[in-house]
């Protein structure tokens, strides 16, 4: 099955600096790569997905690129503000077959430090 | 993007007992998932349920567990007889169709002592 592993499993950047959280995952049959943002107490939401039919997506200060030859995806937040803070998860799934699940990777804490 | 509501927020129960988690998603759904995230892990697929039956389902879902949609609507997760490593948030998740992404709900904080 799906494999999806995660790094850095914490990171602190300084607000208006940018964090970069990579993901590799092991089915060359996913093709379906979302990232929630989960908050304290809450459950994880949906900041930004991308389908292996592109290479890149970009929602204003958020950006997903997809290497598929590789098997890694990685979000880039650009100017990190204090509200950016969270534990940010990455996940795969072949979206296409029948009802698969997601897979999440084991998350990324980030701080960013006022 | 669809609501999905969870009840109860927390639920705390003796180790043994049975508990029901319920998922009210708002609008109209084809897919549902519960998931679990055990506190600081990351989150886990437990059951996958279409079409009124169980699609999928994870070496963690065992006897003990089992879904349902009693009404149509709601839709819920058992836990026969719980255990102290049951304690975990679960999550319910929709999607509206093959090709959407995933809603999750809010989640319910289960603490079984």
């Amino acid at each position: 099955g799906e494999n999806v592993e995660q790094h850095p499993s914490t990171l602190s950047v300084q607000e208006g600096d940018s964090a970069v959280i990579k993901c590799t995952y092991s089915d060359s049959a996913s093709n379906y790569f979302p990232w929630y943002k989960q908050e304290l107490g809450k459950g994880p939401q949906l900041i930004i997905d991308i389908r292996s039919n592109v290479g890149e997506k970009k929602d204003q200060r958020i950006a997903v690129t997809l290497n598929k030859t590789a098997k890694h995806f990685s979000l880039h937040i650009t100017e990190t503000q204090p509200e950016d803070s969270a534990v940010y998860f990455c996940a795969a799934s072949d979206a296409a077959a029948g009802n698969t699940p997601l897979v999440f990777g084991k998350g990324t804490r980030l701080s960013v430090i006022a | 993007e669809p609501e999905v509501t969870q009840t109860p927020s927390h639920q705390v129960t003796q180790m043994g007992q049975e508990v029901i988690l319920r998922c009210v998603p708002i609008s109209n759904h084809l897919y549902f998932y519960w998931y679990r995230q055990i506190l600081g892990q990351k989150v886990e697929f437990l059951v996958s349920f279409y079409n009124n039956e169980i699609s999928e389902k994870s070496e963690i879902f065992d006897d003990q567990f089992s879904v349902e949609r009693p009404d149509g609507s709601n839709f819920t997760l058992k836990i026969r007889s719980t255990k102290l490593e049951d304690s975990a948030m679960y999550f319910c998740a929709i999607r509206t169709a093959i090709n959407y992404g995933y809603t999750f709900g809010s989640g319910t904080r289960l603490t079984v002592v």
